[in-house]
């Protein structure tokens, strides 16, 4: 089945530095990722949508200076919290799906592992 | 805006009871909705999608358009089917776009 990769699965940053988290689909192409945001003991929200060769789409009271993404290719989508606060401390999930028609596109969206960010 | 309403945090029941776990949502066209299962240390894995009508590990949820309800059923729990269960809906013209519910955490006692 289609597989998602996140990486790094936890990181310990200090506050005002930038951190990269990547999300790879490992045997599917994917021109369309997804960036969630989880709070502890709270539910996923959608922070973006990375579109392959073009700018992402933020949903509303995302700053998209605060987290930049790129999806440079159809197998990996960056998404990068820019001068890191401890406010931005969360744990950070994308997913993606095959292209419909395609093997494992009737299993929906394939989740990352998600990666914990802690800000000090 | 789209909003999934998933009213319990918590549930708990006995193995071999029979277990709800209820989702509304608010969307008034034609969402496609999902129930996402998190097992403990695991990632988020699709349980369920409306479209496909199957039944998964014992599970079902049938959309009901007229009570806006995507409620998910299983008429005997078992212990291994305590985890987190997020209900999520996506307009079907923006694949991907996943709303998710606060997630009802269930827990099965022996």
């Amino acid at each position: 089945g289609a597989v998602v990769s996140q990486h790094p699965s936890w990181v310990i940053c200090k506050s005002g530095t930038s951190v990269k988290i990547e999300c790879r689909s490992l045997d599917f192409q994917a021109t369309t990722m997804f960036w969630y945001r989880q709070f502890p003991k709270q539910s996923l929200m959608l922070m973006a949508t990375s579109n392959e060769g073009s700018k992402a789409t933020y949903e509303q009271g995302v700053e998209k200076d605060k987290f930049l993404i790129n999806h440079a290719s159809l197998t990996l989508s960056t998404l990068t919290v820019t001068s890191a606060h401890p406010e931005d401390s969360s744990f950070y999930i994308c997913s993606a799906t095959p292209p419909p028609g395609t093997e494992g596109s009737n299993y929906g969206y394939t989740f990352g592992s998600g990666t914990r960010l802690t800000v000090v | 805006a789209q909003r999934v309403t998933q009213p319990e945090k918590l549930l708990s029941v006995f193995k071999g009871a029979p277990v709800e776990l209820k989702c509304n949502y608010s969307y008034s066209g034609s969402p496609e909705l999902f129930w996402y299962v998190q097992y403990s240390r695991q990632r988020l894995q699709l349980l369920l999608r409306h479209i496909s009508r199957e039944s998964i590990k014992g599970f079902t949820a049938d959309l009901n358009k007229g009570e806006t309800s995507f409620h998910l059923k299983k008429p005997f729990a078992q212990e291994e089917d305590s985890a987190m269960y997020y209900c999520a809906s996506s307009r079907g013209s923006t694949l991907g776009r996943l709303y998710f519910g606060r997630g009802t955490q269930l827990t099965v006692w022996p």
